[in-house]
């Protein structure tokens, strides 16, 4: 059974704080991992993808750890925009697949 | 650019009434397409994608089916709906690897 683990928070932190979260999957041959961005009421948006050991944009870095199967999200120098739930989702294995599982989602609360 | 559409953007039917849900997608030909639902507390859930015109993978067995009549179009629907098909709908389209929601139909069954 495919699984996708997060921390449902929320994490509350200060504007200027760096946050975390990990998110672990059971697919050790999941390939490919997306962090998406989901406001209250709307649609999730792609955040950063990951096809290697990580990447990075700007404030934010994602650090992959395929000998414990966890995906982690940075993020340095929060702001209150940066409020949002967090989903992570591993892509299924198989040449040809393109499918998404994901996680339930992180809930970020930056506060003034 | 690709433009994902979804409408309508919230809906209220009471049980046993039926749905039809609808996403068009442009800039982009021949996309898969996969419709999901995020219900209150829950993830995002898979329902059904579509790799092509008439052709539906279905990934939750339920009182739900799914149409691709145009390269373009999706669309949901149910004959009768029930008090546990309240949800937020959302199709997305694949570019790559990565996957583009639409605006998202929020249904609330009564």
């Amino acid at each position: 059974r495919k699984e996708v683990e997060q921390d449902p928070g929320p994490f509350n932190v200060p504007e200027g704080a760096t946050v975390a979260f990990n998110c672990t999957y059971s697919n050790s041959a999941s390939q490919s991992f997306f962090w998406y961005r989901q406001d209250c009421r709307k649609e999730p948006k792609l955040l950063m993808s990951v096809y290697s050991s990580g990447n990075e944009d700007g404030r934010f870095t994602a650090q992959l750890n395929r000998a414990s199967q966890y995906i982690s999200l940075l993020i340095r120098d929060s702001k209150l925009s940066d409020s949002a739930t967090y989903l992570c989702a591993p892509r299924d294995s198989g040449a040809g697949s393109y499918q998404l599982t994901f996680g339930k989602g992180t809930k970020l609360s930056v506060i003034p | 650019s690709q433009t994902i559409h979804q409408w309508p953007a919230t809906l209220v039917q009471p049980v046993g009434s039926p749905l039809s849900l609808e996403c068009t997608v442009e800039g982009t030909s021949n996309p898969n397409l996969y419709w999901y639902r995020q219900a209150a507390g829950r993830g995002l859930q898979l329902l059904f994608y579509s790799v092509g015109i008439g052709q539906i993978s279905s990934e939750v067995p339920q009182n739900l089916s799914a149409s691709r009549p145009q390269d373009r179009q999706f669309i949901l629907s149910s004959k009768k709906l029930l008090l546990s098909d309240s949800g937020f709908y959302l199709c997305a389209w694949r570019g790559g690897y990565e996957q583009y929601f639409g605006p998202g139909t929020r249904l609330t069954v009564t």
